[in-house]
Formats: structure tokens, sequence, C-alpha cells
């Protein structure tokens, strides 16, 4: 079936380190998207990806950092710069903006924590 | 800079009743597309309308339709004959021709028996 796979589920960060949250889809969606969502926050975009090898900043992209090398994957790195790094992260695609239907579609999210 | 509103963090409807949302947003961009998405306990996003700022037609689906007002930047959610799954976080979002896609904070929907 088709559809977009974050990993892991649940992650727990330790001060000063960074950490890697994967999204993986297999849709062959041209765009792809990371947001971070707090209580009473709503949905904050952090990076997207239009196509391969490219990306753009987001609303709140400070601290976070991104890759686009392949179609399927839009890995997430979390850095130690990012002092509030507690919240969950949800990544999306999309066809482009040329596609009739363009509805996102989301994994099911990782949690993450600072222990 | 989009931004997209939405003034009302909770409300509560009566199972079977119809309840309407309110979203706003800004852009200074004529061609986009709008959407209302619901995330139930489970978190996991699920498209429950959409509409393209081209069309003047207000979209419906099934108990779910919108009210968008082009001039207004008003895209409203109308949500008829509530059922108690229909209990969920509600977020408007905004889509531009660079593929951008932003949200509103959301409402979260109780359905009283």
């Amino acid at each position: 079936d088709g559809g977009i796979t974050q990993s892991p589920k649940y992650l727990f960060r330790k001060e000063g380190q960074n950490v890697t949250l994967s999204c993986e889809q297999n849709l062959n969606h041209d765009a792809m998207y990371w947001y971070r969502q707090d209580p009473g926050q709503g949905l904050r975009l952090i990076y997207y990806s239009q196509i391969v090898n490219d990306f753009q900043k987001g609303d709140i992209a400070e601290g976070y950092s991104v890759s686009r090398e392949k179609k399927e994957s839009f890995p997430l790195t979390v850095t130690s710069a990012q002092k509030n790094p507690t919240a969950f992260y949800l990544c999306a695609s999309s066809i482009d903006h040329s596609a009739e239907y363009e509805k996102l579609f989301f994994g099911s999210g990782t949690q993450l924590s600072v222990l | 800079a989009q931004t997209v509103t939405q003034s009302q963090p909770e409300m509560s409807v009566q199972e079977a009743e119809t309840v309407t949302l309110s979203c706003t947003y800004d852009t200074s961009e004529s061609d986009y597309y709008l959407f209302w998405y619901k995330q139930p306990p489970s978190r996991q996003m699920i498209l429950v309308i959409r509409q393209e700022a081209y069309k003047q037609q207000n979209a419906t689906e099934n108990r779910f339709s919108v009210n968008f007002q082009k001039a207004a930047k008003s895209f409203s959610l109308k949500i008829s004959d509530s059922q108690l799954g229909d209990a969920a976080m509600y977020f408007c979002a905004y889509r531009n021709r660079d593929d951008k896609i932003i949200f509103g904070k959301g409402t979260r929907l109780h359905i009283l028996p």
C-alpha cells in the first residue's frame, strides 16, 4: 500500500544531541513537508521541498536541518541549537501544484521529548 | 507573508445539530487553495474538504460544506447533523502556488450527546 512512513514513533533527545527523524513515502510525490505541532499552536511549517536536491525554509526553520537526496525521503535533523525541541512532528507529502488533486498525505508522526 | 487565523479555540455542539467553524486568511495572492483537516485523538490528519480560490461555488462533501468568501478572505466550515465521531481538532490550511502550506492554530470541537 502507498503511504508515508515516519520513524521512530517516539524519540528521546539528550541535551546537546542531534537527532534525526525519518520520513519515507512511496507515493511518487514531488513535494514533502515537515511540521511541528505544539498544544495550542496548530501545525507550524519547518521546511518543505518541491523537488529533489531543493528545499525551502518554513516559518520556524531555526535549529532544524533537512536533506532531499531522493524523491522518496525527506529526513529532518533536530540540532542542539533547537532549545525547545519537545513536540509532535508530522511529515507530509503532496503531488505538486500542477496536479488536479492536491491534498497533503500525512505520516503518523514522531513524538520527540528531551531527557 | 500569508497567515491563517482560527478565532475559536474550542466549540461545542449538540449531537445532530449544525455547527460552523471560522477561518480567515491573509494573502496578496489570487491563486491558492484552501483546506479543512480533521485531527482525531489518534493524531492522524484527515482531509475534510478543499476549495480552489478560482471557483466561486462552495465545496461540499456529504455533511461538510464551506462558505468561501474570497473578498473577505473567509473560509468557514459547516458541519451538519453532527455526530460523535466528528469530535476532533479542526485545522484550516492555505496552499499557495509555490506549494507552501500553512495551517491555523485549530479549533477543538466537542460533540455533546
